[in-house]
């Protein structure tokens, strides 16, 4: 069973400030995804991150993976209200006993980004 | 592209009752995933589809819960009888072809169930 540990569990800034949020596990990832999930709604894939050491950008949002495959952050620059929602990050399992497909999820980081 | 549909989008019983979530994957997405959300927690993976047989459904309660995805289209997820614990958001996903891990899952808008 993947255990992702994310953090902070709670984030409250100012618009306008920067902030970056963690996913970590004591497994090695085959793959790593981020999503963010808005009130009432499904979450919604950002990112996904297969290579150590691989850095992709979207926008204002800079997204890592560690170089030992266990761990990832994401980095939002200018952060703005529209930024607001619960950051998930999931991986499908390094592990090959892992059911194909079948996705972990962390508990998440709730942002609240106040205009 | 629709994305994926979810009924009912609330819905409020009493502890005993039983309940059941329709969901509607996008056009032509052979996997489909069912998720248990509890309010503070990340997602948590009930039952996967592949067309209409289960690949994984280790971690749905069978005592009391159910899905059938009968013609590899949609599928329902029924809870009989619910317990207080099983108060969450239940999320449907789809994926387009066989799941891969570089797939991308697509999720519907969730049931929100409320068990009093």
């Amino acid at each position: 069973t993947q255990l992702l540990e994310q953090s902070p569990q709670f984030l409250s800034i100012q618009e306008g400030e920067n902030l970056t949020v963690y996913c970590n596990s004591s497994s090695v990832f085959s793959s790593l995804q981020w999503y963010r999930q808005e009130p009432g709604e499904g979450p919604v894939l950002l990112v996904t991150v297969v290579t150590g050491g691989e850095v992709k950008k979207l926008k204002r949002l800079t997204f890592q993976f560690g170089d030992a495959r266990k761990d990832s952050s994401l980095h939002i620059t200018a952060a703005q209200p529209g930024d607001t929602g619960l950051y998930l990050c999931a991986s499908h399992g390094a592990d090959r006993g892992s059911t194909l497909g079948r996705l972990y999820f962390g508990r998440g980081t709730q942002l609240t980004v106040w205009p | 592209e629709a994305g994926v549909a979810q009924s009912p989008r609330y819905k409020i019983i009493e502890k005993r009752q039983s309940v059941a979530f329709w969901c509607n994957p996008i056009s032509g997405h052979a996997t489909l995933y069912w998720y248990q959300q509890i309010l503070g927690q990340g997602p948590k993976l009930l039952i996967q589809f592949q067309n209409n047989g289960v690949v994984d459904d280790s971690q749905l309660p069978k005592d009391r819960f159910s899905a059938e995805r009968l013609k590899g289209v949609d599928s329902t997820l029924k809870i009989q009888p619910a317990k207080l614990e099983d108060s969450a958001v239940y999320l449907c996903a789809s994926t387009r072809e066989q799941a891969a891990d570089t797939d991308t899952q697509y999720f519907g808008p969730g049931t929100r169930l409320t068990v009093l």
